[in-house]
């Protein structure tokens, strides 16, 4: 079956530009995780998904980070006012995690990521 | 809080040798386990998990891991290496702490294995 899928698979903006990512979890995922990494780095936790909401969102650096899972599949991570310290690839997991549980312990399958460069 | 530290950027290692991937741990509870690969261009990908019961666990393409409590480790292994095993390995740890089973994940290790 289809895997993660992420698009733009490159997205390059100017600082202070609005930029949207997307992610298109396996189907019957009800886990999503996005995650960001930088070079040299090992993935990031930014926010996690149950379903259409965000059990913890404890990793977004700031307020000009956001995420939406509206309809319990597909999920967009916003970034405001663009740095450019927030050029990095951001990685899509999901995850069969149990309904009503804040998250499993079940392996996450990764989409290719979004490299976004901010110049 | 929780964290995994890979003490090596990069292994080297001959194809056909046994090959070892080295990851600690420090979590404040009983930790969940995992070794995921990254090939150039591609997602990571999970290769096995650590949650309960034998210590020795056998995941994807051969590998191996052994999780070893009193050492807080996880070594990864693979008894005979293979050219195609060349990828970057990244080693996490999670913790159930305030409902969530969030990984975090070593900074991660090349591996190259030279024909």
């Amino acid at each position: 079956g289809a895997g993660v899928s992420q698009t733009p698979s490159n997205k390059v903006t100017e600082k202070g530009k609005y930029v949207e990512l997307r992610c298109d979890p396996i189907s019957g995922h009800t886990a999503l995780y996005w995650y960001r990494q930088s070079l040299g780095q090992g993935p990031e936790f930014l926010i996690y998904f149950q379903g259409t909401g965000a059990a913890d969102d404890s990793g977004l650096p700031n307020d000009r980070f956001f995420a939406v899972r509206p309809e319990g599949s597909v999920s967009t991570l916003k970034i405001q006012r663009t740095e450019r310290g927030d050029s990095a690839v951001y990685l899509c997991a999901s995850s069969p995690g149990l309904a009503g549980n804040r998250g499993s312990y079940n392996e996450q399958f990764f989409g290719p990521g979004t490299r976004l460069t901010v110049l | 809080a929780q964290s995994v530290a890979q003490p090596e950027d990069q292994v080297n290692v001959a194809e056909g040798n046994p090959l070892t991937v080295k990851c600690t741990y420090s979590v404040s509870g009983n930790p969940y386990l995992f070794w995921y690969v990254q090939y150039p261009n591609r997602g990571l990908q999970f290769l096995l998990k650590y949650i309960t019961g034998d210590n020795l666990v056998k995941g994807s393409y051969g590998f191996e891991a052994e999780f070893n409590k009193s050492q807080t480790s996880f070594h990864l292994k693979k008894p005979s290496a293979l050219v195609s095993d060349s990828a970057l390995y990244f080693c996490a740890v999670s913790l159930r702490s305030g409902g969530s089973y969030i990984p975090t994940f070593g900074r991660g290790t090349s591996l190259i294995v030279h024909p």
